[in-house]
């Protein structure tokens, strides 16, 4: 079964609104979260990374006024889109890492497909 | 030169042969390595992960692990056509908080 569930699966907007994504480790506490976007075709792009309770660190290039990240808790993460733009449509996912079982592991959600009209 | 490396392909092979996927990676700190599938449109999928040196085998998925050479594989024996797929290698570093991801190695199976 899932081990990281993210929701919304897919979320069509209108351009200027926020967007909220949660990402929620199910059998584990997750350390550290990812979020990644990827465009068609492409490779997953690190957005952000995030340690539960602290400031998330952001990659360079990427807005952290316009993807506001909160990990207020070991099993939750949240992604907010602020004033989502057409430019903004992408595949987001989250991954999250920490110890299953013995071993440190890490795995991805199903991922948020928005779409910014 | 990028910290995980893997050969973009396309890799194609034939229903039923072996499947070889490579990686090698810079940062002789990392410790744990891992595979993932991605289909198109999906998210990426855990098929295995690998920690110390050797051979680990699940099913149809061989995954192996050089320290020394900084070399991780992954061999699919019996290849199927829903292998086809994008396969990310990742290396994990505990004490660094960093997991680096490979641009992935698209497979191709063949009926």
């Amino acid at each position: 079964g899932a081990v990281v569930s993210q929701h919304p699966s897919r979320v069509i907007c209108k351009s200027g609104t926020s967007v909220k994504i949660e990402c929620r480790s199910l059998d584990f506490q997750a350390t550290t979260m990812f979020w990644y976007r990827q465009f068609p075709k492409q490779s997953l792009m690190l957005m952000a990374t995030s340690n539960e309770g602290s400031k998330a660190t952001y990659e360079q290039g990427v807005e952290k006024d316009k993807f506001l990240i909160n990990h207020a808790s070991l099993t939750l993460s949240t992604l907010t889109v602020t004033s989502a733009h057409p430019e903004d449509s992408s595949f987001y996912i989250c991954s999250a890492r920490g110890l299953r079982g013995a071993q440190e592991t890490q795995y991805f959600g199903p991922g948020t497909r928005l779409l910014v009209l | 030169q990028k910290e995980v490396e893997q050969n973009s392909g396309p890799l194609s092979v034939p229903e039923g042969a072996i499947a070889s996927l490579n990686c090698t990676y810079s940062d002789r700190v990392s410790q744990s390595f891992f595979w993932y599938r991605q289909y198109s449109g999906k998210s990426p999928e855990l098929i295995m992960s690998i920690y110390s040196n050797g051979d680990k085998e699940d099913g149809r998925f061989t995954a192996q692990l050089n320290k020394a050479s900084q070399y991780v594989s992954l061999l699919i024996r019996d290849s199927q056509p829903s292998d086809s797929a994008t396969y990310l290698c990742a290396a994990l570093a505990t004490n660094a908080g960093k997991s680096t991801f490979g641009d992935g190695t698209t497979l191709t199976v063949k009926p």
